[in-house]
């Protein structure tokens, strides 16, 4: 069965920082791009960063505009992971972070599995 | 303010058809497949529509998608109580440079 698994979420202070991590199973991890979306309380889906697999153009990164700068997306594809370091938080980063897996080398935001999320609370 | 445009908030009766538009601009859906994702309150988002119209396995026929031009559409026939949800559009976007999500749509089955 493929499954994302997220962690390391928590609460944190404005100008603090938090890693968070995504593992993998059920399939080749190594191939997929891979996501970060999150959800700021009562609010939408906002896309943050994306890391290619290994196939194509591999290792390409992107990035929102509200996390360029400050947050960091890395895979090990050697424990199946994805991660997200995030510096310098902000109160409006408060949100839940899914992890999601991209379907599709070729349509981009085909994410066809999403797992639990992971809650930041960014606060005083 | 989303780079894909959705109406807040759509309502029909059971069993009838109801629409949800998703309006870009060349950058985006001019150029790129769209996606839809539905969101039951409280659950996860779930991947209900990709490459404009194909539907992943177990998402039942009622729902379709379309795109034309700059803009597109998810269509959900038959309403039925579970459909109550938020739905949401997504495509790749050249000036983002990523994904952009619309702000979501609630369906609310009356």
């Amino acid at each position: 069965e493929v499954e994302l698994v997220e962690s390391g979420g928590g609460l944190v202070t404005p100008g603090g920082s938090l890693r968070l991590s995504c593992g993998a199973s059920g399939f080749i991890f190594s191939i997929y791009t891979m996501n970060w979306v999150r959800q700021a309380p009562g609010k939408g889906l906002e896309w943050v960063s994306s890391i290619r697999g290994s196939v194509g153009s591999g290792g390409n990164i992107y990035y929102a505009d509200s996390a360029r700068g400050r947050f960091t997306i890395s895979r090990d594809n050697s424990k199946n992971s994805l991660y997200l370091q995030m510096n310098s938080l902000r109160v409006e980063d408060t949100a839940v972070y899914y992890c999601t897996r991209d379907s599709s080398g070729t349509n981009p935001g085909e994410f066809d599995t999403w797992g639990r999320g992971t809650l930041v609370t960014v606060s005083s | 303010q989303s780079v894909l445009t959705q109406p807040p908030s759509v309502s029909a009766a059971p069993r009838q058809r109801v629409t949800i538009s998703c309006s870009g601009s060349n950058s985006n859906i001019g150029n790129y497949a769209v996606n839809w994702f539905q969101q039951v309150p409280g659950k996860v988002p779930k991947l209900l529509i990709y490459l404009d119209d194909l539907l992943p396995s177990g998402i039942p026929d009622r729902f379709s998608g379309s795109r034309s031009g700059t803009s597109a559409s998810l269509a959900i026939s038959g309403l039925q109580p579970e459909d109550e949800a938020d739905y949401y559009c997504a495509s790749w976007d050249d000036r983002l440079n990523g994904v952009a999500f619309g702000g979501g749509t609630k369906l609310t089955v009356l």
